[in-house]
């Protein structure tokens, strides 16, 4: 079965803090993905990687890098967290390259910017 | 662009009855299409693919349909229950990675 973790379920930050999301997944998946979800704007990519250290743009990675140095872990960072950064941050990993295979998500970072 | 639109954000229907979810693409033909079920504060959870070339795909009390002439799959719960309330994310994979639609939140009414 596969299990996608991320770090924290709730956070609590400050304006202008770095942040650091942590996603870990135990099936040697190829990729792995950083979503936001926002009310009325659906799943909105963030960043994806296909590998390690590699590391593409989804639609919105404005204000986010991501480092993936091992394969089983890809991190989201907030370099100065803003409040419009605040959202829930999906994690998620599939098996192949392919977008074909289905995606396995995490349970979700809750994330408040103050 | 590439567009996939769930055009009901919410539906509620009576405990028994089938649900019908609707996700339309535009711009572009997408060769397989998924649907997620997601609770609240949870991440989706894969439930079905289709591929273009199969009419209807089922799993116990699911359906989907995919109608490349329409440009539409549709979703259907039978026999629902409240435990089906979530909302239910279609995706495609028109392009890498998948595109998502905003979901429609279905309520189970017994």
């Amino acid at each position: 079965d596969v299990k996608v973790t991320q770090s924290s379920r709730y956070l609590v930050k400050r304006t202008g803090e770095k942040v650091f999301l942590e996603c870990v997944q135990d099936m040697d998946h190829e990729n792995m993905f950083w979503y936001r979800q926002d009310p009325g704007l659906g799943l909105r990519l963030i960043y994806f990687s296909y590998d390690v250290k590699m590391k593409e743009k989804g639609d919105i990675p404005e204000g986010y890098s991501v480092s993936r140095e091992k394969k089983e872990r890809f991190s989201l960072i907030l370099e100065s967290a803003s409040t419009n950064q605040t959202s829930m941050y999906l994690c998620a990993s599939s098996l192949f390259p392919d977008s074909n295979y289905e995606q396995y998500f995490g349970p979700g970072t809750r994330l408040t910017v103050t | 662009s590439q567009k996939i639109e769930q055009n009901s954000e919410a539906l509620n229907i009576q405990e028994g009855k089938t649900a019908t979810l609707t996700c339309n693409y535009t711009n572009y033909s997408p060769a397989y299409l998924q649907w997620y079920r997601q609770d609240p504060g949870r991440g989706p959870v894969f439930l079905l693919l289709i591929r273009e070339n199969e009419k209807e795909k089922r799993k116990e009390r699911l359906k989907v349909t995919f109608d490349t002439t329409l440009k539409q799959s549709l979703f259907h719960i039978t026999a629902s229950q409240p435990a089906d309330s979530a909302t239910y994310l279609c995706a495609s994979s028109g392009n890498t990675p998948l595109v998502f639609g905003k979901g429609t939140r279905l309520s189970v009414i017994a």
